[in-house]
Formats: C-alpha cells, sequence, structure tokens
C-alpha cells in the first residue's frame, strides 16, 4: 500500500506571515494525483489544491501553492499571508492510477495561526 | 450539484443499539468510500465501493459493521451492536473514476455518540 507522511503534527504561523506544511510520499507509481484538504473546526472537509504528477509546474490557488519534488516525493503546501481563517488541520492525500482508484491519506497537520 | 449528503448529522445512541448511517453520493460518481475519523486513529478508511460493488472492506473494524450500495444514489453503514468506541465522525466520500477527474468530495460528516 501506498503510505503518505506528514511529520509536522502541529505548527503555527502569525497573521500575515507564510508556512509551509511538509508531505513525502512511497509510490512505484509514475502517474498519480495529489492533494491537500483542509478540515476547520466545521469538520467539512475542503480541497485546497491539487496536483497531477505528470504536471511539472506546480499548482496554484491563490494563496497557496504547492512545491512538487517528483523524484523526491514530496509535496509541500505553502500558504502565503496566512489568515485566521487558515486555522484548520490539513491533511495530504495521494491517489494511484493503478491502485484501484484508493485515497491514501497522511495524518494530518493542525495549523494554529496566531493574531 | 448538491453535493455527498450524509445522514444524520448526529447521532447519539446507546450501547447495544442498531444504527444506521446514510449517504447520497454525488450524481456520476461511481466510487464511494466510507471513512472514520478519530483524535487516536486519525482518517480511516472502511470500505469502498466501485459502480455499487464492494471493493475493499480491509478496513472494516469487524463483524458489527457492514455497509451496502444497492444502487448508484444511496449507501449505508450499518453499526450493530454498537460499543462506545465506535464513537468517531463517519464520513461518506466520492469521486469519479474518469481519467484526470481526481478529487475526492466528502459529506459533513456523521457524528456518531455511543454511551
Amino acid at each position: 500500500a501506498q503510505t503518505v507522511t506528514q511529520s509536522q503534527p502541529e505548527m503555527s504561523v502569525q497573521e500575515a506571515e507564510t508556512v509551509t506544511l511538509s508531505c513525502t510520499y512511497d509510490t512505484s507509481e509514475s502517474d498519480y494525483y495529489l492533494f491537500w484538504y483542509k478540515q476547520p473546526p466545521s469538520r467539512q472537509m475542503i480541497l485546497v489544491i491539487r496536483q497531477e504528477a505528470y504536471k511539472q509546474q506546480n499548482a496554484t490557488e491563490n494563496r497557496f501553492s504547492v512545491n512538487f519534488q517528483k523524484a523526491a516525493k514530496s509535496f509541500s503546501l505553502k500558504i502565503s499571508d496566512s489568515q485566521l481563517g487558515d486555522a484548520a488541520m490539513y491533511f495530504c492525500a495521494y491517489r494511484g492510477s493503478n491502485t484501484g482508484n484508493q485515497f491514501y491519506f497522511g495524518t494530518g497537520t493542525s495549523l494554529t495561526v496566531i493574531p | 450539484d448538491a453535493g455527498v449528503i450524509q445522514s444524520p448529522r448526529h447521532e447519539v445512541t446507546e450501547m447495544g443499539q442498531e444504527v444506521t448511517l446514510r449517504c447520497k453520493p454525488i450524481s456520476g460518481h461511481d466510487y464511494l468510500f466510507w471513512y472514520r475519523q478519530t483524535m487516536m486513529r486519525g482518517l480511516e478508511l472502511l470500505i469502498y465501493f466501485n459502480n455499487n460493488v464492494p471493493i475493499d472492506d480491509s478496513g472494516m473494524p469487524e463483524d458489527r459493521f457492514s455497509a451496502k450500495m444497492p444502487n448508484a444514489s444511496f449507501s449505508t453503514l450499518k453499526i450493530q451492536p454498537s460499543e462506545p468506541r465506535d464513537s468517531a465522525v463517519y464520513f461518506c466520500a466520492t469521486s469519479s473514476g474518469r481519467a484526470g477527474a481526481g478529487e475526492l468530495f466528502f459529506g459533513e460528516g456523521s457524528r456518531l455518540t455511543v454511551l
């Protein structure tokens, strides 16, 4: 089975500053998708950003961007100009093309935004 | 589209009672996943279906848990008899297996408390 590792259980950032959340994964596939999901206290799981492995360009969604290093199997999330509403649990997820379309999730990083 | 719809949002029951959680997937999505989330164990995949057929139920904790998908519009997760350790948030999530489609869409979750 694929594994997704988030080595930072908790992170904090000052409001308006930038923070990077780490994620690594293990796979032998060449074609796959990577995702970052956000889970605020409301518990709704919200897609933040996605990256297709065949794309070399890093995905960007407004203040959220990723640093995708395919060879290193690394997929970090950068949040710029952090806002109080960014406080949440963030999950990294992997979906392979040859693993029955199953999703594999990391254990999550709890992000605190300090006013 | 209304998104993934789960019911009930909250359920409080007593040990030994039967619990049924329901899920209506997004129309056209051919994959349906049931997850359980707790503080101790994080997000766990219980079972998933493809075209209404169970593909992997290795995450189902024990025989007290069962899941069905009688048609493309409806799935249930049943716990009988329930125990206090089953207290958790249960998520239903769906996705499309079409190439390039990618992400997982989550329902709002059902918070189960077993007394």
